[in-house]
């Protein structure tokens, strides 16, 4: 079955970088699309960045919130069955709990399977 | 940026009653809006797509309506494990997609 598991999240300083990955199971990758959402503390769900299915053009096109634009970049790679969302200048206001989901078809833009989220706190 | 706002923010209800959550989208969304259920502690759950269509495996007490601005996701018959923050979710207008602040529904 789809399965989906984030690792790398953790504690770094305001300014610093963070790599999350999401490593995916039970479907093809490169067949659907992926996003990252967030959701703060006590906040709802913000989408932060999506990389399509694109066929085979895959991994040219990234759409970002405008919140992490120029700050986050979203990647795949197919081979390793894992998606990545590089984070670099991270703020206070990033400090979240990051979710990979999956695109329900390859161009659907609804969520149908999400991981269980990894924390990234940022702080000083 | 398409603004969804859900309301009440809080649903107080006994089992086996109906849940009736209210999303309402700043523009006209068509019918591209769905519905999550999120629990503590895990990952959000698709139930509605398409503003009426069920996700694999959603029970039928789940069902979901409306189209432009003014969408309603219904449970038919509250059972204890609905307890939940439910969401709305717009794909018509993006980027960004955006999603409205959530409904709590909890037991009496």
């Amino acid at each position: 079955q789809v399965e989906l598991v984030e690792s790398g999240g953790g504690v770094v300083q305001p300014g610093g970088s963070l790599r999350l990955s999401c490593a995916a199971s039970g479907f093809t990758l490169s067949n659907f699309g992926m996003h990252w959402v967030r959701q703060a503390p006590g906040k709802g769900l913000e989408w932060v960045a999506l990389t399509p299915y694109e066929g085979p053009y895959e991994g040219t096109i990234k759409y970002y919130a405008d919140s992490v634009k120029g700050r986050f970049t979203i990647s795949r790679d197919s081979s390793r069955n894992t998606v990545y969302l590089q984070m670099s200048s991270l703020r206070v206001e990033d400090t979240a709990v990051y979710y990979c989901a999956k695109d329900l078809g390859n161009a659907w833009y609804y969520l149908d399977y999400w991981g269980q989220g990894a924390l990234v706190t940022v702080s000083s | 940026e398409i603004v969804l706002t859900q309301s009440p923010a809080t649903l107080s209800l006994s089992p086996g009653e109906r849940a009736t959550l209210s999303c309402r989208a700043s523009q006209s969304v068509s019918s591209f809006l769905a519905w999550y259920q999120h629990k503590p502690g895990q990952a959000p759950r698709l139930l509605i797509y398409d503003a009426s269509k069920r996700a694999t495996g959603v029970p039928a007490r789940f069902s979901g309506s409306g189209s432009g601005t003014n969408f309603t996701l219904t449970i038919s018959s509250l059972a204890p494990e609905d307890s939940a923050v439910y969401f709305c979710q717009q794909r018509s207008n993006w980027p960004p997609f955006t999603f409205g602040q959530g409904t709590k529904v909890e037991m009496k």
